[in-house]
């Protein structure tokens, strides 16, 4: 399996655009998480899926962000508009149930908002 | 209020030493702990684990120590080798599938040759 894999792996973009950052989880995966890494804060757990499902987002800063999982496939996490504040690497990752073996981690999305 | 900290941003050990790495809690729900290491440009990777039913657990180089009632754990590697140099995260869960992890800030390792 070639693991959790994201997309782009770096983006710059200007503040106010929208931006789209992409995951495939391993497949068979029963759970997604999207996790924000920033000097300041570490690694923040945004939202999490089961099954498809959103379980918890009560870490997703503002709605200006947003996620998806349409299939157990693939998920999007969207800043629409951007600010440079959310500039961070956003990191996704997956587990089976009962993941007590941790998660698998992406390499990230480096995101920068100018 | 950070659930979880670390309070040594980092550590530098010379190599064939031991290198402690420690983790705080102040929720007395988290019964599961993991320690995640990350080099640059990479996701983390999952090192080693501890459920609140031992004070110990231990996988080659790295064993891990948990100490409950001063709700601390720490990572201990021995012998320290320069490819050990990353950045440590403590994560913390306390709900029962040990799905919802909070994580530490993180201590970056550097180990000397």
């Amino acid at each position: 399996d070639a693991g959790v894999i994201q997309s782009p792996r770096h983006e710059v973009t200007e503040m106010g655009q929208e931006v789209t950052l992409r995951c495939k989880p391993i497949s068979g995966h029963d759970y997604l998480f999207w996790y924000r890494q920033t000097m300041m804060r570490g690694l923040e757990l945004l939202i999490y899926f089961n099954n498809n499902v959103p379980i918890d987002d009560s870490g997703m800063p503002e709605d200006r962000f947003s996620a998806k999982m349409p299939n157990a496939s693939f998920s999007t996490l969207k800043i629409q508009p951007s600010e440079p504040r959310d500039s961070a690497v956003y990191f996704c990752a997956s587990s089976l149930e009962r993941g007590l073996a941790g998660y698998t981690f992406g390499s990230g999305t480096r995101l920068t908002v100018v | 209020d950070q659930q979880v900290k670390q309070n040594s941003p980092s550590l530098s050990v010379q190599e064939g030493r031991i290198s402690i790495l420690n983790c705080d809690y102040t929720n007395s729900m988290f019964d599961y702990f993991l320690w995640y290491k990350k080099y640059p440009a990479e996701g983390p990777t999952f090192l080693i684990s501890i459920s609140s039913i031992k004070d110990k657990n231990e996988d080659g180089r790295f064993t891990v120590f948990l100490n409950k009632s001063a709700k601390h754990l720490s990572l201990h590697i021995v012998p320290s080798q320069p490819g050990d140099s990353a950045v440590y995260f403590c994560a913390a869960s306390g709900d029962n599938y040990g799905q919802n992890f909070v994580f530490g800030p993180g201590t970056r390792l550097s180990v000397l040759p």
